[in-house]
């Protein structure tokens, strides 16, 4: 299957600063990708859809001058955490759609700890 | 956003039992997908659904995708530690956008 590689799997930061969560699809292009926001015992639920060369589309509720989402090139998309807070703290996921029309699959990144101190 | 109902969301079960769960919609799902997440991981792709009525295999999973086109099950069958985690169905509607279940925490006492 395809691969989708994310970067860092953890980071600590201190409240008020930003940080940069990466997701690469490894062996594959990906015009959208997918990010998500998952709290403990929880599903996730969809944040935004990020758009390769436009801007990203964001799900209700979610601020996007809070969480910057840019999708430079097809197999690198970049969320930033904006002045983050410990209400930030989550794991975070992102995914990329691949396969032939019909039978699309979405794989996954690792995953991503915050944790806002 | 809206999700799919997935059932039971916790199963408590000795290894060596059969599994099986489920997800229903009120919506049609041109696509079933089922996954599984261990702690700490990102979901892994189990088994994937394309045609309604599809029944497919992966090892000790089968998996179908309902013949509405609203309902799909997830079976494991002789239940092993390593079966251990939380278990999503999800399903694309027509754009590439997922929806999720809300997960199937399975835990297996030895």
């Amino acid at each position: 299957g395809a691969v989708v590689s994310q970067h860092p799997s953890w980071v600590i930061c201190k409240s008020g600063t930003s940080v940069k969560i990466e997701c690469r699809s490894l062996d594959f292009q990906a015009t959208t990708m997918f990010w998500y926001r998952q709290f403990p015992k929880q599903s996730l639920m969809l944040m935004a859809t990020s758009n390769e060369g436009s801007k990203a589309t964001y799900e209700q509720g979610v601020e996007k001058d809070k969480f910057l989402i840019n999708h430079a090139s097809l197999t690198l998309s970049t969320l930033t955490v904006t002045s983050a807070h410990p209400e930030d703290s989550s794991f975070y996921i992102c995914s990329a759609p691949h396969g032939d029309r019909g039978r699309l699959q979405a794989f996954f990144g690792q995953g991503t700890r915050l944790t806002v101190v | 956003g809206q999700q799919l109902n997935q059932s039971p969301q916790s199963m408590f079960i000795q290894e060596g039992e059969d599994v099986s769960m489920n997800c229903t919609s009120s919506s049609i799902f041109n696509t079933w997908l089922w996954y599984k997440q261990d702690p700490g991981e990102g979901p892994v792709l189990l088994i994937a659904l394309y045609k309604a009525g599809e029944l497919t295999s992966n090892g000790r999973l089968t998996a179908q995708f309902g013949i509405t086109r609203k309902d799909s099950f997830l079976n494991i069958s002789a239940s092993i530690p390593s079966d251990v985690g939380i278990y999503f169905c999800a399903g694309h509607q027509g754009a590439q956008k997922l929806v999720f279940g809300q997960g199937t925490r399975l835990t297996i006492n030895p």
